[in-house]
This record gives C-alpha cells, structure tokens and sequence, in this order.
C-alpha cells in the first residue's frame, strides 16, 4: 500500500518570505514522489519528482523539494514566494516495481499576500 | 509538443443527455487517464488505458463509458448523469516505458449535469 499526507489544508505566507508546503508518506521500498500544482480552473501541472539520487530536487517555478527518509517526508520550498504562487499542490508518491499509478494527498492550499 | 488538450471546456447537460468528452495527447504517451475532480480536493482516478486497452476501472458506474480509439485518443462517454455527477473531468498521459513517472494532465471538461 502506499499512501501519502499533507498535514495543512491551507498555508499563508507573505509575498517575499520562503514557503514550505508539508508532505509526509508511507510505501514499502524507496518512493518514487511527486509535486504537482493546479491553478484555479486549471488542469495539475507536474513540478518536480523525486526518484534516486540527492535528497534536494529542483523543479519548475523556483521550487525544491527535500527527501528526507528518516522523516519519510517530501516537503516543496521556495526561497521567496509569489502572489502567483497562491495554487492548490498535491503531493503525490508512488512504489517503484507496483502500478505506475500515483497516489495523491489531499491538497494544500497555498496563499502568498501582497 | 507537451499538451493534452480536452474538449469541450465547460458542459451542461441534463440527465437523460448523451454527450462525450474528449482528449488528445500527441507526446508518444501510451499510458492515458480519466480522473474526477471535485472542488478543492485531490483528482479521482477512474479509468486508465495502458497501450489503448483497458487496464484500470475503478468501479466507476456504467453511465461513464470510456474509450481509446487510438495511442492519441481518449473519450469518455456520458449518459443518463446524476447531479452529484457533476464535476471536473481530467484527462492526463505518462509514459510507462519510462515507469509512468509524472503525469501530464490536460486544462480539463467543467461538467455541470442538471
């Protein structure tokens, strides 16, 4: 089985400060995981993906993520948010070998003020 | 060319209607999806195509009969919808050859039933 966990339905952050957006997960081996973001009215758009290699990913937009297995944790940062990052994210993750299907967590909601 | 694109944008159709979506991917993906997505909350899967046959419904009633014509082509056949059908319809492509990893989703068919 494989599941995955955004703790916060929404974040706030001021335009300017850094943002994180949690995600935990759970998946027998090493996961393969995902950020996918979705703008109002608009399909998922892909970020970044974590599969093997460094622990810290980057994707599209200025945004990273971290791998942190002993956590067993995937957060998504970005240095210096954007009032046009305020979107809906989805973690997403995946067991390597299984169905190439992907399980999404809930959504966290994230809104960056002027 | 990264798209997928669906038709139409928005639907509004009453329950005795038939009507179809439709979806177009042109990147090779041989992996095609239908997902349900309501407001604020993570896309549902329903059905997946692997090498234009069948390989995944998810119990999704009979009144949503899916079909791939060909490696490019994904519909989705509507008739006799309930109001708590309505919903965001997705459509998204991987590719399995490379263990499915992301997903590329297109913009979406806003669907209202009445």
């Amino acid at each position: 089985a494989q599941s995955v966990a955004q703790p916060e339905d929404q974040v706030n952050v001021a335009e300017g400060n850094p943002l994180t957006v949690k995600c935990t997960y759970s998946v027998s081996g090493n996961p393969y995981l995902f950020w996918y973001v979705q703008y109002p009215n608009r399909g998922l758009q892909f970020l970044l993906k974590y599969i093997t290699g460094d622990n810290l990913v980057k994707g599209s937009y200025g945004f990273e993520a971290e791998f942190n297995k002993s956590q067993t944790s995937f957060h998504l940062k970005k240095p210096s948010a954007l009032v046009s990052d305020s979107a809906l994210y989805f973690c997403a993750v995946r067991r390597p070998g299984g169905s190439y299907i992907p399980t999404f967590g809930r959504g966290t909601s994230l809104i960056v003020h002027p | 060319d990264t798209e997928v694109t669906q038709t139409p944008k928005h639907l509004v159709m009453g329950m005795t209607n038939k009507k179809s979506l439709k979806c177009e991917q042109h990147m090779g993906h041989r992996a095609m999806y239908w997902y349900k997505q309501k407001a604020k909350k993570p896309p549902e899967l329903m059905f997946v195509y692997s090498y234009e046959k069948l390989s995944i419904n998810e119990s999704v009633p009979s009144r949503f009969s899916p079909e791939c014509p060909n490696s490019s082509l994904l519909n989705l056949h509507l008739h006799a919808l309930q109001p708590e059908d309505s919903a965001l319809y997705l459509c998204a492509s991987s590719d399995p050859l490379a263990g499915g990893d992301e997903q590329y989703f297109g913009p979406g068919t806003r669907l209202t039933v009445t």
